[in-house]
């Protein structure tokens, strides 16, 4: 039982490079989240789907796509990367029927030169 | 504007010491509270939340509207407490999103 996997864990991009994040969860929850981990910024929400087919925005959006075609599975693409994307990427899955109880995956550290 | 502070990036105290952990949300409506831990090489997991009024390793929360406060605390702070914690937030019809505060890191000296 994983939980919620990342891949990659580690990536170092170039400006204007695009990649894919791809989190998965085995737990058959409805919701799931894309964060980013700043220093002295916390976490802050992407994007998130409270369903297979759904997606919507959070806090900070700007620069990022997501996709969930599968319910299992939570897209997050960044299409030119920028140095301001220089982060770790946190993600996470609920039941609809909980969502305070996050289960997050391990991250993963994105580096944009 | 829903918002989470914790004022201390960094809280340092001896074993055994009490700790208190700050947290402050701005929300007009009827949130519910959580606090959020991650240990050193492990995954961000939820500690304990205000609606169970439970204790969780030691640590107790309340909830004060009055102040607007969910503060963290420990009557004898352990070695094995030391761990980034985040206080969160979340509000009602929100969709599930949670608002997470900058965090604070806890060091517990021997």
């Amino acid at each position: 039982n994983a939980g919620v996997t990342q891949t990659p864990k580690f990536r170092v991009l170039k400006t204007g490079q695009s990649m894919t994040l791809l989190c998965a969860q085995d737990m058959n929850h409805e919701y799931m989240y894309w964060y980013r981990q700043d220093p002295g910024m916390g976490l802050r929400l992407i994007h998130y789907s409270v369903g297979e087919g759904t997606t919507a925005k959070g806090e900070v959006p700007d620069g990022y796509n997501v996709s969930r075609l599968k319910k299992q599975n939570f897209l997050l693409g960044l299409e030119s990367a920028a140095p301001s994307q220089t982060s770790v990427y946190f993600c996470a899955s609920s039941r609809a029927q909980d969502t305070g109880e996050l289960f997050f995956g391990e991250g993963s550290r994105l580096t944009v030169l | 504007a829903q918002r989470v502070t914790q004022p201390e990036k960094l809280l340092s105290v001896f074993k055994g010491a009490p700790v208190e952990l700050k947290c402050n949300y701005s929300y007009s409506g009827s949130p519910e509270l959580f606090w959020y831990v991650q240990y050193s090489r492990q995954r961000l997991q939820l500690l304990l939340r205000h609606i169970s009024r439970e204790s969780i390793k030691g640590f107790t929360a309340d909830l004060n509207k009055g102040e607007t406060s969910f503060h963290l605390k420990k009557p004898f702070a352990q070695e094995e407490d030391s761990a980034m914690y985040y206080c969160a937030l979340s509000g009602d019809n929100q969709g599930g999103k949670l608002i997470f505060g900058q965090g604070t890191e806890l060091s517990v000296k021997p």
